[in-house]
């Protein structure tokens, strides 16, 4: 079955520590993208990237870094630079980066930071 | 600023009712919108998009959704609420790559 991955479903860190959330896809789409999602607010986006060894800041990208090494991978790095880390953070693909294209999401990730 | 508002934070229906959900948007050209559904600590999944053509769309589970253009709106109905569309549902707007989602609307089914 085709589809994204996140991995873990639930992480927990203590403050100060640089933490890396997985997300896989095996659609063959170009395109992915990082969302946190918090209460009330919708999702936001943090990072995305069109093509492979190319990636763009969202709306909040402060406090978070990603890679694009592989079309297939797309890691975000949660570093303890970000003021509020606790949240879900949803992954998507979409068949292409640029145009518009639905988007496919992964099961999340929370994350909780004390 | 491109916007999407869900003016309905929690709506609660009884199963067998029909349910409508609304959608607002702000912003200029030919919209693309989506309707996504998200069960407690899931991932979202379309149910249905406008991108031109007939303003009523059919999307899954049977929902529908009407774009219309002088309201700037894109509401989300289904006729008849299973006890199982409870969940959490945002309206999103798409500019090229990018979606702006709307806050959200919790829905309950009472029994």
């Amino acid at each position: 079955d085709g589809g994204i991955t996140q991995s873990p479903k639930y992480l927990f860190r203590k403050e100060g520590q640089n933490v890396t959330l997985s997300c896989e896809q095996n659609l063959n789409h170009d395109a992915m993208y990082w969302y946190r999602q918090d209460p009330g607010q919708g999702l936001r986006l943090i990072y995305y990237s069109q093509i492979v060894n190319d990636f763009q800041k969202g709306d909040i990208a402060e406090g978070y870094s990603v890679s694009r090494e592989k079309k297939e991978s797309f890691p975000l790095t949660v570093t303890s630079a970000q003021k509020n880390p606790t949240a879900f953070y949803l992954c998507a693909s979409s068949i292409k980066g640029t145009g518009v294209y639905e988007q496919y999401f992964g099961p999340g990730t929370r994350l909780t930071v004390t | 600023a491109q916007s999407v508002t869900q003016p309905d934070i929690h709506i609660t229906v009884s199963e067998g009712a029909s349910l409508e959900l609304r959608c607002n948007y702000s912003y200029g050209a030919t919209p693309y919108l989506f309707w996504y559904v998200q069960s407690p600590g899931q991932g979202l999944q379309l149910l249905l998009k406008y991108f031109s053509g007939d303003t009523l769309v059919q999307g899954i589970k049977g929902f529908e959704a009407e774009f219309k253009r002088s309201q700037s709106s894109f509401n989300l109905r289904k006729p008849s609420v299973h006890w199982s569309d409870a969940a959490e549902y945002f309206c999103a707007y798409a500019n090229d790559y990018k979606l702006s989602f709307g806050a959200g609307t919790t829905v309950t089914v009472r029994a």
